[in-house]
């Protein structure tokens, strides 16, 4: 499978513990995008990074969400000291070098309880 | 800030139907693309169009993007079941970087 592959596809956690969404990108894309959906809202950017930098992180919450994407193995978002506004869907997307048409991942939904 | 606007929100038609969703900015972006998402999935791929008044035919959709580059609309003809989904269009480039502005999206409902 060549696709964005994100898991896991739903991830339950009670309010202040850690939750950590991968995603590995498609066969030779090295641009990753971190996207949250909201119910009845459309996708609104997070992130954007490329191996082992952050590009631009403007939509990013300043305090308890951070990503990364190492050098090997899948980019990491990580919500930390959950609450129950951080439910959603959050979706990863990759690119080729120079491309901004993105091809995403099947989500990861977040319930936190 | 909703950079894109998305009309209508909701439709619903019967099966045989043509529609037009469209979708509008102030902003100028240097490509747009348009998904259609089913419940419980990720956003797909179906076109992206970066030319001024490029006009893109995928079967029954019909992609265009306005000569400014600041708006596009997706016409279906004869709609389907199979038709039904989210529609969101995506902004990219022209002060953006490699990110994507969303639409909030057409939530389209074809009844047979």
């Amino acid at each position: 499978n060549a696709g964005v592959m994100q898991n896991p596809r739903h991830l339950v956690r009670r309010r202040g513990q850690e939750a950590r969404l991968r995603c590995s990108p498609m066969k030779g894309h090295s641009h990753v995008y971190w996207y949250r959906q909201l119910p009845e809202e459309g996708l609104k950017f997070m992130v954007y990074l490329q191996k082992e930098n952050i590009i631009d992180e403007s939509g990013m919450p300043k305090e308890r969400f951070s990503a990364e994407f190492p050098k090997e193995g899948p980019s990491i978002l990580r919500i930390q000291q959950v609450v129950r506004g951080d439910s959603a869907a959050y979706f990863c997307a990759s690119s080729s070098a120079g491309n901004t048409e993105a091809f995403f991942g099947q989500g990861t939904r977040l319930t936190v309880v | 800030t909703q950079l894109l606007e998305q009309s209508p929100q909701f439709l619903s038609i019967q099966e045989g139907e043509n529609l037009t969703v469209y979708c509008n900015s102030s902003s100028v972006f240097s490509s747009l693309q348009w998904y259609r998402q089913e419940p419980g999935e990720g956003p797909v791929l179906l076109v992206t169009v970066v030319t001024g008044g490029e006009v893109k035919k995928l079967k029954r959709l019909t992609f265009q993007f306005g000569d400014a580059r600041k708006d596009s609309s997706l016409h279906i003809t004869a709609a389907q079941p199979g038709d039904t989904g989210l529609y969101l269009c995506a902004g990219a480039g022209r002060g953006y970087g490699n990110k994507l502005v969303f639409g909030a999206g057409t939530i389209l409902r074809v009844k047979s």
